[in-house]
């Protein structure tokens, strides 16, 4: 069974800070990893989606890397800013499958 | 366009009542996806439908949980016999389900709707 962490479950930071957010997952087999940021009540937003052949996206200040046969991959935010905080999920998508197994993400806050 | 929109947005209801959530997918989506996000917890999967085909249960925690899609846009997701342990928030989502597509793998969100069950 897919199995998907993220560590850590909170981080607070000094905007400006450049930041790293870790998720790794337990079964390799997948079509794709996917970053997605969620504001207190409100959907997931997309951020990134990186496919199983990919090694890294990048838009804007993010930049999300995929390392699929260590099961690992980093959300790098650079020069965070206040706006930044919001929890981040990262979710993988199973080869046959159409559903996204989600970690328990991780809750950023950037201080002014 | 619009995106998927959710309704309500918040139910509060009794136990043993039953519910009934609603989505709207994006307009020309033809992949529709149900998760619940409990407290504590990450997203879990519960139901996708894609186009005609018969669509996924295999995420229903028990036979309480239904959800059908009428002419392959709205859906509803129905809770009998609601238990306390369902109170969560209910997220739907949708893709283009077009493999020829940019952005087919990629689901958007609805805001969700809140249940509490008391």
């Amino acid at each position: 069974k897919q199995e998907v962490t993220q560590i850590p479950a909170a981080l607070s930071v000094p905007e400006g800070e450049n930041l790293v957010l870790n998720c790794s997952f337990t079964d390799s087999a997948i079509y794709n990893l996917q970053w997605f940021r969620q504001d207190p009540g409100k959907g997931l937003t997309s951020l990134l989606l990186i496919q199983s052949s990919q090694r890294e996206q990048t838009s804007g200040r993010l930049n999300a890397s995929l390392d699929k046969s260590s099961g690992r991959s980093t959300l790098y935010i650079a020069a965070s800013q206040p706006g930044d905080s919001a929890t981040y999920l990262c979710a993988v998508r199973l080869l046959g499958s159409e559903k996204l197994v989600f970690g328990k993400g991780t809750k950023l806050t950037v201080n002014p | 366009g619009a995106g998927v929109s959710q309704s309500p947005s918040n139910k509060v209801t009794e136990k043993g009542k039953d519910v009934e959530l609603r989505c709207d997918p994006i307009s020309g989506h033809t992949a529709l996806y149900w998760y619940r996000q409990s407290l504590g917890q990450g997203l879990e999967f519960l139901i996708y439908f894609q186009g005609n085909s018969a669509p996924d249960k295999s995420g229903l925690p028990s036979d309480r949980f239904s959800a059908e899609r009428t002419g392959g846009s709205v859906s509803t997701l129905t809770i009998q016999r609601t238990q306390q342990e369902d109170s969560a928030v209910y997220l739907c989502a949708s893709s283009s389900g077009q493999m020829w597509e940019v952005g087919y793998y990629e689901q958007y969100f609805g805001p969700g709707t809140r249940l509490t069950v008391t």
